[in-house]
């Protein structure tokens, strides 16, 4: 299957500074990037959602200014946590989509996912 | 409200027993999918599921997805130590590319 990648995978930072985590897809092209964020032993929510070239669209609750979302390429996407607190220490997954729905030819067959994850980057700010 | 509501939350069974996690919702939706999660890694797409009534099975793993695509089931069979993790479902609505997930399935096996 695809891969995407993070960096880094994982980061410690004093509180008020600001971190930037990095997702690319390495091969293939991705229109669309999501952006998770899971507490432990929690599930993954949904921070934001990023189209290549345009805003990202965020959840509700999820201060657009504080996660800044840059979706520069149709292989990177980055989210800058700025002035990190305590509390925004998590694991922030990325996953990385062809827009092109589910069986979507990459000149492979029988892909079925819209997603494909990333190994996550872990954060803890002090 | 969660969308998905996922059960049990937690569950500690033997090697060798069998298991079924569920994972529920008022709302109908395209596809569902499962994920396996390891701690500090991404999870990792275990089976896609789209038509109502849908059966797939992978190994000891069996995936149901209900008639009217709402709901969905994950039977493990003869579990093994190495089935321990988070187990998460996650549906696809029409017309949305993005991914609801449940609240996860934490499952340990004891040998």
């Amino acid at each position: 299957g695809a891969v995407v990648s993070q960096h880094p995978s994982w980061v410690i930072c004093k509180s008020g500074t600001s971190v930037k985590i990095e997702c690319r897809s390495l091969d293939f092209q991705a229109t669309t990037m999501f952006w998770y964020r899971q507490f432990p032993k929690q599930s993954l929510m949904l921070m934001a959602t990023s189209n290549e070239g345009s805003k990202a669209t965020y959840e509700q609750g999820v201060e657009k200014d504080k996660f800044l979302i840059n979706h520069a390429s149709l292989t990177l996407s980055t989210l800058t946590v700025t002035s990190a607190h305590p509390e925004d220490s998590s694991f922030y997954i990325c996953s990385a989509g062809t827009g092109l729905g589910r069986l979507a030819l990459l000149g492979k067959r029988g892909i079925e996912e819209t997603q494909y994850f990333g190994p996550g980057t872990r954060l803890l700010v002090l | 409200t969660q969308l998905l509501e996922q059960s049990p939350q937690f569950l500690s069974i033997q090697e060798g027993e069998n298991l079924t996690v569920y994972c529920n919702s008022s709302s109908v939706f395209s596809s569902l999918q499962w994920y396996r999660q390891e701690p500090g890694e991404g999870p990792v797409l275990l089976v896609t599921v789209v038509t109502g009534g849908e059966v797939k099975k992978l190994k000891r793993l069996t995936f149901q997805f209900g008639d009217a695509r709402k709901d969905s089931s994950l039977h493990i069979t003869a579990a093994q130590t190495g089935d321990t993790g988070l187990y998460l479902c996650a549906g696809e609505k029409k017309g949305a590319q993005k991914l609801v997930f449940g609240q996860g399935t934490r499952l340990t096996i004891n040998p």
